[in-house]
């Protein structure tokens, strides 16, 4: 089983369609989790942190859940511009600066 | 202030020849990764250095690759007889304590064995 599991996609929705990318991962000793986003021929950029509790950014919703080993993306009122792959990455217990373990990607074009 | 920088940002080499990849973190950033990704595919994990630590080199998919990183900055990911089955984007990324949020990655050096 590989560490960090994506949905495999690729998502093709209209402009303001809501989307969501699921994720799971192997080691019930992770701590930290992250969405990042990753544009064609470009390096990954974080898209922001994923908290026990869940946390919103704009309209973007992460979720985490440890019981299930499953991390979750929401897209609201998708734009244009959030074409792109999603990458889920978890960090495994340890060292805070650790390595990242990436899933494969999920792909999103968005059409008008 | 500066992100993290790769050189160079392509490279085109015959089968068979060495190549030198660098890259140049973020300043302050003690740790440092290396990645590559063929295309279309995912991150495909490398190397890993933190500190003064020994690196996790778990990642490096022959002994063709090496990886060195001097006095805590600059690292260079040497590959030995390329293969064709070498190319691919090789992504550099750091992080440090304060923002361990965020893996800062590089844009990359595309290489290309012919």
């Amino acid at each position: 089983r590989k560490e960090v599991e994506q949905d495999p996609g690729p998502f093709n929705v209209p402009e303001g369609a809501t989307v969501a990318f699921n994720c799971t991962y192997s080691n019930s000793a992770s701590q930290s989790f992250f969405w990042y986003r990753q544009d064609c021929r470009k390096e990954p950029k974080l898209l922001m942190s994923v908290y026990s509790s869940g946390n919103e950014d704009g309209r973007f919703t992460a979720q985490l859940n440890r019981a299930s080993q499953y991390i979750s993306l929401l897209i609201r009122d998708s734009k244009l511009s959030d074409s792109a792959t999603y990458l889920c990455v978890v960090n495994w217990g340890g060292s805070t600066l650790g390595r990242l373990y990436f899933g494969r990607g999920t792909q999103l074009t968005v059409w008008p | 202030g500066a992100g993290v920088s790769q050189s160079p940002s392509n490279k085109v080499t015959e089968k068979g020849k060495d190549v030198e990849l660098r890259c140049d973190p973020i300043s302050g950033h003690t740790a440092l990764y290396w990645y590559r990704q063929s295309l279309g595919q995912g991150l495909e994990f490398l190397i890993y250095f933190q500190g003064n630590s020994a690196p996790d080199k778990s990642g490096l998919p022959s002994d063709r690759f090496s990886a060195e990183r001097t006095g805590g900055s600059v690292s260079t990911l040497t590959i030995q007889r390329t293969q064709q089955e070498d190319s691919a984007v090789y992504l550099c990324a750091s992080r440090d304590r304060v923002s361990t949020d965020t893996q800062y990655f590089g844009p990359g050096t595309r290489l290309t064995v012919l």
